[in-house]
């Protein structure tokens, strides 16, 4: 079984600040990571993936992630938020023969001027 | 190029009524995907197509739920005797060979509203 969690339902920050959005996992074979961003009425995009090769995963965007299986973390950063990034962002995992994404709640990204 | 469609973008329906929820994948994707999400949920499986088969429907609720892809490209969703509480987005993906790190192109879903 799979499972994800992510921390915070809603994240503030301001503009030209760090962005951090936490994500923990559960897997019982070694995850594949995702992270997705919805904006609105709009589709889920892509941000960037953890397929086990690099454990630090550069996306667009100016977006990154960092796969620590000892912490089961999956935490998505950028150093400086623009307004522009403000929107839901959704952590996923899947694995070994489960190719179903299993999705956290979101986080809610609001970046004030 | 074309990303994945879906039709109707929002589709109201009164208790107990059919409806049908469409998706057309992006072209040469055998691989395609059904997630419902609800109000402040992230998405949820509920069936994956490898071609024209259903590789896994664990995750359709029941048997009002039903889903197929005749030739291996458009998929319809088909939900009997709609409840209130299948009101939710209901969101269609696609990917291009159907492994467990392959991309999922998600379409920008159907917003189901049961009256």
């Amino acid at each position: 079984a799979q499972s994800v969690t992510q921390l915070g339902s809603h994240v503030s920050v301001s503009e030209g600040a760090l962005v951090l959005l936490r994500c923990n996992y559960s897997s019982s074979v070694p995850p594949y990571l995702f992270w997705y961003v919805q904006y609105p009425n709009q589709g889920l995009q892509l941000l960037l993936k953890y397929t086990s090769a690099a454990t630090l995963v550069k996306g667009i965007n100016g977006f990154e992630a960092e796969f620590k299986k000892s912490e089961t973390s999956f935490h998505l950063t950028k150093p400086s938020a623009h307004m522009s990034d403000a929107a839901e962002y959704f952590c996923a995992v899947s694995g070994g023969s489960n190719y179903k994404l299993t999705f956290g709640k979101g986080t809610l990204l609001t970046v004030n001027p | 190029g074309a990303g994945v469609s879906q039709t109707p973008s929002n589709k109201v329906t009164e208790k107990g009524k059919y409806v049908e929820l469409r998706c057309d994948p992006i072209s040469g994707h055998t691989a395609l995907y059904w997630y419902r999400q609800s109000l402040g949920q992230g998405p949820e499986f509920l069936i994956y197509f490898q071609g024209t088969g259903a590789a896994d429907d664990s995750g359709l609720p029941n048997d009002r739920f039903f889903a197929v892809r005749p030739e291996g490209s458009v998929s319809t969703l088909k939900i009997q005797r709609t409840e209130r509480g299948d009101s939710a987005v209901y969101l269609c993906a696609s990917s291009g060979a159907g492994g467990p790190t392959d991309t999922q192109y998600f379409g920008p879903g159907t917003r189901l509203t049961v009256l």
